[in-house]
């Protein structure tokens, strides 16, 4: 499935770095989620935008910082990261922003911190 | 909060029919059980959703029993391209997905 495309599919970078993730999708979608999956832990939910708004902010440290400039883009802005924050990092979208609505996902960005 | 509980594998002969079992017995009376599943390397792909009636579509079949305590996803005639890890999942008081660890199934030839 090619609706929701993210890049880099892979990326490592030090502790120092600074590092962005980028999200399209091509749905026509009016919400986009970021999500954090790490090794034998459930998927976290990070952020969610509805039209733009950043909507819900699941007490995610400041060295993520999330930007939606529009509603087909998201971006995941990163800084000064920990070896903590080595994960699968997704990208979904969906027509509205609650979890009733099908969520469509990219494939992920592989990141991992030296 | 809606919590779901799934085993954490299942084995299923290819070309058989695949049940995958979901107890959620906290799940209230107007809340919707969603199941996704996730191939390796892949994100997570939506399945299907039901309140209290049988649901199918293209994908599977969800049968929610009358006392919506549980449910069973049932993909019809199991390819290799169905092993994954299918996640039984409810909604958080902010109506946002609650993933577990969910069922790792795994479809042998």
């Amino acid at each position: 499935e090619t609706g929701v495309t993210q890049t880099p599919r892979h990326l490592v970078m030090g502790m120092t770095n600074k590092k962005s993730l980028k999200c399209e999708q091509h749905l026509g979608h009016n919400a986009m989620y970021w999500y954090k999956q790490s090794a034998k832990k459930p998927l976290e939910l990070m952020f969610v935008y509805s039209l733009e708004e950043r909507v819900e902010n699941n007490s995610v440290p400041s060295r993520f910082s999330p930007e939606c400039p529009n509603s087909s883009h998201l971006f995941l802005h990163l800084h000064t990261l920990q070896p903590e924050d080595s994960a699968l990092y997704l990208c979904a979208s969906s027509q509205e922003a609650t979890g009733g609505q099908p969520q469509h996902f990219g494939d992920g960005t592989r990141l991992s911190i030296l | 909060d809606a919590k779901t509980t799934q085993p954490p594998s299942m084995d299923c002969a290819e070309g058989r029919a695949a049940n995958l079992p979901c107890n959620h017995s906290t799940i209230s009376g107007n809340e919707y059980v969603y199941w996704y599943r996730q191939i390796h390397s892949q994100g997570p792909q939506y399945i299907i959703h039901g309140l209290k009636n049988n649901e199918t579509n293209e994908m599977a079949s969800l049968i929610i029993t009358e006392d919506r305590k549980s449910s069973t996803l049932i993909l019809p005639h199991a390819t290799l391209r169905d092993t994954a890890v299918y996640y039984c999942i409810g909604l958080d008081s902010n109506y946002q997905l609650i993933w577990g660890a969910g069922t790792k199934l795994i479809i042998k030839p």
